[in-house]
């Protein structure tokens, strides 16, 4: 069956310092990936998605994120992070299969916090 | 600013009770999606509607429904509800019928309480 795992449920890093959110996935054909942000008290918001072609995509508020076929994993990165990227992220796999029910399958989401 | 409404915001109400959540797509949107976002469980896919029409449900449970009616607008139904229905509802909206290059904006969400 189709999984998004986030194996971490917490993280803390200094503003400044660089970040990676880990995403491995679960899905039998090639995947549409996503990385979403929650802040607190809104919505989600599309980072970044990859559908094909560079494994390397960008995304927005400096974002970026790699995908690597061999260890089924989407990593979301950023050099430099800053206060106001404390939220909530998380990964997504889009199973558009036709027949298959359209929809997004959500890893649990990994906590940002940013220490000053 | 996702361009998805959700009203209301907040709603407490008790156990056995029914309740109604509103959802206004993005301009130009045809799809729109339900999802419920609990502690344990995360987000789940409850309902994609397109154009009016049921096409895909998920983890939605026999006591709710939902709708999409001809300006687009939906609505999600909860009845006879129970303290474990207490979450985040998060309405999205997409372009199309749900295509791999159609991502989903999502709106603020609302937030059920159940006491």
């Amino acid at each position: 069956a189709q999984s998004v795992t986030q194996p971490d449920i917490h993280i803390t890093v200094s503003e400044g310092a660089s970040l990676e959110l880990r995403c491995n996935y679960s899905y039998g054909a090639t995947p549409y990936l996503f990385w979403y942000v929650q802040s607190p008290g809104q919505g989600l918001q599309l980072l970044l998605k990859y559908f094909s072609g560079d494994t390397l995509v960008q995304g927005i508020k400096g974002f970026e994120a790699e995908f690597k076929r061999s260890q089924s994993s989407f990593n979301l990165r950023k050099p430099s992070v800053h206060w106001s990227d404390a939220a909530e992220y998380f990964c997504a796999v889009g199973d558009f299969n036709a027949g298959n029910n359209r929809k997004l399958i959500w890893g649990l989401g990994t906590s940002l916090a940013v220490n000053p | 600013d996702s361009g998805v409404t959700q009203t209301p915001k907040h709603l407490i109400t008790a156990t056995g009770q029914r309740v109604t959540l509103r959802c206004s797509p993005r301009s130009g949107d045809l799809s729109v999606y339900w999802y419920q976002q609990s502690l344990d469980q995360g987000l789940q896919f409850l309902i994609h509607y397109y154009n009016g029409e049921e096409r895909a449900k998920g983890n939605i449970l026999e006591r709710f429904s939902a709708q999409q009616f001809p300006d687009l607008h939906s609505e999600l139904n909860l009845s006879s509800l129970e303290l474990g229905d207490s979450a985040l509802y998060f309405c999205a909206s997409s372009v199309g019928t749900g295509g791999s290059n159609q991502p989903q904006h999502f709106g603020d969400g609302t937030r059920l309480s159940i006491l």
